[in-house]
Parts: structure tokens; C-alpha cells; sequence
């Protein structure tokens, strides 16, 4: 069964335009985390964002944050005022497990191809 | 931010070959690696979890006899593809953590590998 769940495979945004990147995740431990990461296109992952279950608090980091609504299991991600090298694969995933027990992993979705319009 | 080293980032080798591929963890030591394949444009597939000092953790599906994978120090951990065919044809990427406290995983550039 699909963990991770991001239904929008493309998606074009005008610059300083903010946009939402959805995600939906299931799991059924109480001890969970979620992150975003970026890869352009030379492949390298860049963190963007990371929010675990117990967070109070939206994460934010800089023109980054996260919508975590629990109840809904989603995670989305927000980037205010895109720019043009925003323009990557986004990807959405989760760890399992508590960060430090030797069996957690982090799962990804499908990725959300994120093209920025001058 | 914690640096992960990855090489080779290209490699083209001919049916029948292994090919050997590293992570270094440069300025931590990290605990646990994780192996990632990626298609092109799809997303990561994780391979196995690599534990120091430890036999590693595959995801069903994944050939451990094919795909053998070592961590035999708290830097270093190595993929190597046995036999490869061109349908072993892909993006490798590792990434680790550094444990309790840091939730980031830190990922490799990545290996293109091509198999004639």
C-alpha cells in the first residue's frame, strides 16, 4: 500500500507566486516524521523542511513551510514568492519508527515536478 | 551542513562486471546508511538500511546476493552490484544519519551507473 501519496506529478507557477505541494502519508505509529527535499536536476537532494508528529508547531524555514494537519495525515508544502530556481522535483517522505532506533527508514513519494514561469 | 561523499558519480561498465560504489561520511559518524535507487524520473526506491558493524536490512524485492552491501565502519559504506546487467541500469544514491537529535539524512551526489 502507497505510504506516501503525492498527486500532483507536474505542476507550473508563476514567479514570486507562492505555491502548495501536496502530500498524504499513512502510517499507523504514533512516532513519525515527515520531511521535503529538493532535487534539481544534477540529482542531488537538498533538504528543504522536516516535521515530526509530536511538533506543536508548523515547521517554517525561510520561504518554507510546512501545513501539517495530523488528523488529515497530510503535509504540504509551501514555498512563498517561488523563485526561478525553485524549478526542481520535490519530493515528500516519512520516517517510521523513533529517528533513533537502528529499524527506522524514510520512504518517499512519487515526487512533484515544480516548473517556475518568468 | 554534515557532508556525504559519494563515488563514483558516473560509471559505465559491461555486462558480467561488478561495480563498487562508496559513501563516506566526512565530518560525522554515521550509524546507519541507507541505498536508494532512483529511475529516471520516479522516485527513490530504498534498497537496504546499513548498520555499522552489522549485516544489512533489504526491502523486499531487492537481491542481497546481487546487491551486496558493507558498513564496516562508522564512515564507510559501499555498494557493490554484482554481475551487473543492463537492467541494473540506474541512479544509486546513498544518505545518512547522523542519530539522535538531527533528523536531517544526508544524501550522496549519487551514482549514474550504465550497464552495456
Amino acid at each position: 500500500a502507497q505510504k506516501i501519496t503525492q498527486t500532483q506529478p507536474g505542476m507550473f507557477v508563476q514567479e514570486k507566486e507562492a505555491v502548495t505541494l501536496d502530500c498524504t502519508y499513512d502510517t499507523s505509529d504514533p512516532s513519525y516524521g515527515l520531511f521535503w527535499y529538493k532535487q534539481p536536476s544534477s540529482g542531488e537532494m537538498i533538504f528543504l523542511i522536516y516535521q515530526g508528529s509530536y511538533d506543536q508547531q508548523n515547521a517554517t524555514e525561510g520561504r518554507y513551510s510546512l501545513n501539517f494537519q495530523k488528523a488529515r495525515k497530510s503535509a504540504n508544502l509551501v514555498i512563498s514568492a517561488s523563485q526561478l530556481g525553485d524549478s526542481a522535483m520535490y519530493f515528500c517522505a516519512m520516517r517510521e519508527g523513533r529517528w533513533y532506533s537502528s529499524a527506522s527508514k524514510i520512504i518517499f513519494g512519487s515526487g512533484t515536478r515544480l516548473s517556475i514561469r518568468p | 551542513g554534515a557532508v556525504v561523499s559519494q563515488h563514483p558519480s558516473r560509471v559505465i561498465c559491461k555486462s558480467g562486471t561488478s561495480v563498487k560504489i562508496e559513501c563516506r561520511s566526512l565530518d560525522f559518524q554515521a550509524t546507519t546508511m541507507f541505498w536508494y535507487r532512483q529511475f529516471p524520473k520516479q522516485s527513490l526506491m530504498l534498497m537496504a538500511t546499513s548498520n555499522e558493524g552489522s549485516k544489512a536490512t533489504y526491502e523486499q524485492g531487492v537481491e542481497k546476493d546481487k546487491f551486496l552491501i558493507n558498513h564496516a565502519s562508522l564512515t564507510l559504506s559501499t555498494l557493490t552490484v554484482t554481475s551487473a546487467h543492463p537492467e541494473d541500469s540506474s541512479f544509486y544514491i546513498c544518505s545518512a544519519k547522523i542519530g539522535q537529535g538531527d533528523e536531517k539524512l544526508f544524501f550522496g551526489s549519487g551514482t549514474q551507473l550504465s550497464v552495456l
